[in-house]
């Protein structure tokens, strides 16, 4: 298993503001996952985040929106650009092992008022 | 379109009943996890399923993997409050690349 640390775990922004999330994991892990949750939605994939490279962004999803960094393997950064009332969500870092399943930080919670 | 169907999506249930949760798609994956999730708090994975045919069972939850691949149910009985929360169900098609996730199960199990 994995266990990974998110911060901040909520926080209320204005709108037009930047917000930048965290994410620790407590071993080496080749890609990382960012994952939006909608209030009552399941989990949308934003982009994978690998070490040395960039991040590869899931349609409808932009860098310059969401830029992410990842400058080793076992951190990573989303950043929630410009943000509006619409980008109100969770917003979950994730990593896989082999074929154990992903696991997930305990999310942040974004309100933007 | 979602690749990955749930049903139901909201189940309120008393305790100690038996309940049965699907998930479908037209895809063939390399493996299905379930997750639970409770409010606050991220995915918690339960089971990952990797072969046609499968069942695993984790105490009172049995998981079942179709056999071509693309369907899981999970099965809990005699459900208990502390078993309330979102069923998630995720598909890969490659392993240790990311999962698809299906809409969820929203289980309210009252005492």
């Amino acid at each position: 298993s994995a266990v990974i640390s998110q911060k901040p775990s909520r926080d209320i922004c204005q709108r037009g503001t930047s917000l930048t999330i965290q994410c620790q994991v407590d071993s080496q892990v080749t890609m990382m996952f960012w994952y939006r949750q909608q209030p009552g939605q399941s989990l949308t994939l934003i982009a994978t985040a690998n070490q040395g490279s960039e991040a590869t962004y899931e349609s409808g999803f932009v860098i310059d929106k969401f830029p992410i960094s990842r400058p080793n393997l076992t951190f990573s950064t989303l950043t929630v650009s410009n943000m509006s009332p619409e980008d109100s969500s969770i917003y979950l870092c994730s990593v896989v092992l082999g074929q154990g399943g992903a696991f997930f930080g305990q999310g942040t919670r974004l309100t933007v008022v | 379109t979602q690749l990955l169907e749930q049903s139901p999506q909201f189940l309120s249930i008393q305790e100690g009943e038996n309940l049965t949760v699907y998930c479908n798609s037209s895809s063939v994956f390399s493996s299905l996890q379930w997750y639970r999730q409770e409010p606050g708090e991220g995915p918690v994975l339960l089971v990952t399923v990797v072969t046609g045919g499968e069942v695993k069972k984790l105490k009172r939850l049995t998981f079942q993997f179709g056999d071509a691949r693309k369907d899981s149910s999970l099965h809990i009985t005699a459900a208990q409050p502390g078993d309330t929360g979102l069923y998630l169900c995720a598909g890969a098609w490659n392993y240790g690349q990311n999962f698809v996730f299906g809409p969820g199960t929203r289980l309210s199990v009252l005492p």
